[in-house]
């Protein structure tokens, strides 16, 4: 079944130790981002990566990392987490290196909570 | 700088008759526009899009949305509206001028009601 996959699904951790939460997409898609969505916000695009080794900031980088090492995984690092990164996370996958054209396929979500 | 409104937050309709999300984009080149579904604690689906062919798109569900470049504006419309419409609609832009970025909406949360 094609579908992008995100772990944890839960969590919530204290603030300044360090966390990642992995995303990976069996869809052989070159273009991958992530997202955080906050009531009234929408979604912001944190950074997205357009092939591997390939990584760019979106709307609201600050306080995360990513890497793409490998096309299937894109995770996000969050060194030092604040409270203000309570957040629920989504990780996307598209086809192609743009996301213009392209759907998007989502991942279920990552509800963070920063104690 | 591309962006996005929506310019209801919540939208609440009785079952039959129709739908009418509305959205505005501001975009400094020719767009692509989305619309995206999310149902409650799931993540978010495709409806449809433009992307400079027809003017008139047709998503699934039967949903469609009308480009209008004069008026800057990609509404959602449905004829009747079915209890499982019941979600959470984002209108989304893309332009390639944004480096590939995706601006999403607040979102408009549909209520349908009995």
């Amino acid at each position: 079944e094609a579908q992008v996959t995100q772990n944890p699904r839960y969590l919530i951790t204290v603030t300044g130790k360090k966390l990642t939460v992995t995303c990976s997409q069996n869809m052989n898609h070159e273009y991958m981002s992530w997202y955080r969505q906050d009531p009234g916000l929408g979604l912001r695009q944190i950074y997205y990566s357009m092939n591997v080794e390939v990584t760019d900031k979106g709307d609201v980088p600050e306080g995360y990392k990513v890497s793409r090492k490998e096309k299937r995984n894109f995770p996000l690092i969050l060194e030092s987490p604040s409270p203000n990164q309570t957040s629920l996370y989504f990780c996307a996958s598209s086809e192609g290196q743009g996301a213009g054209y392209n759907e998007q396929f989502f991942g279920p979500g990552t509800r963070l909570t920063v104690l | 700088a591309q962006s996005v409104t929506q310019l209801d937050s919540h939208v609440s309709v009785s079952e039959g008759t129709p739908v009418l999300l509305r959205c505005n984009y501001s975009s400094s080149y020719s767009p692509s526009l989305f619309w995206y579904v999310q149902h409650p604690n799931k993540g978010l689906q495709l409806l449809l899009k433009y992307t400079s062919a027809a003017t008139l798109v047709k998503g699934i569900n039967g949903f469609e949305a009308e480009f209008k470049k004069s008026e800057t504006s990609f509404h959602l419309t449905k004829p009747s509206a079915h209890m499982s419409d019941a979600a959470e609609y984002f209108c989304v832009v893309s332009d390639y001028n944004a480096g590939n970025m995706l601006t999403f909406g607040g979102g408009t949360r549909l209520m349908v009601k009995p």
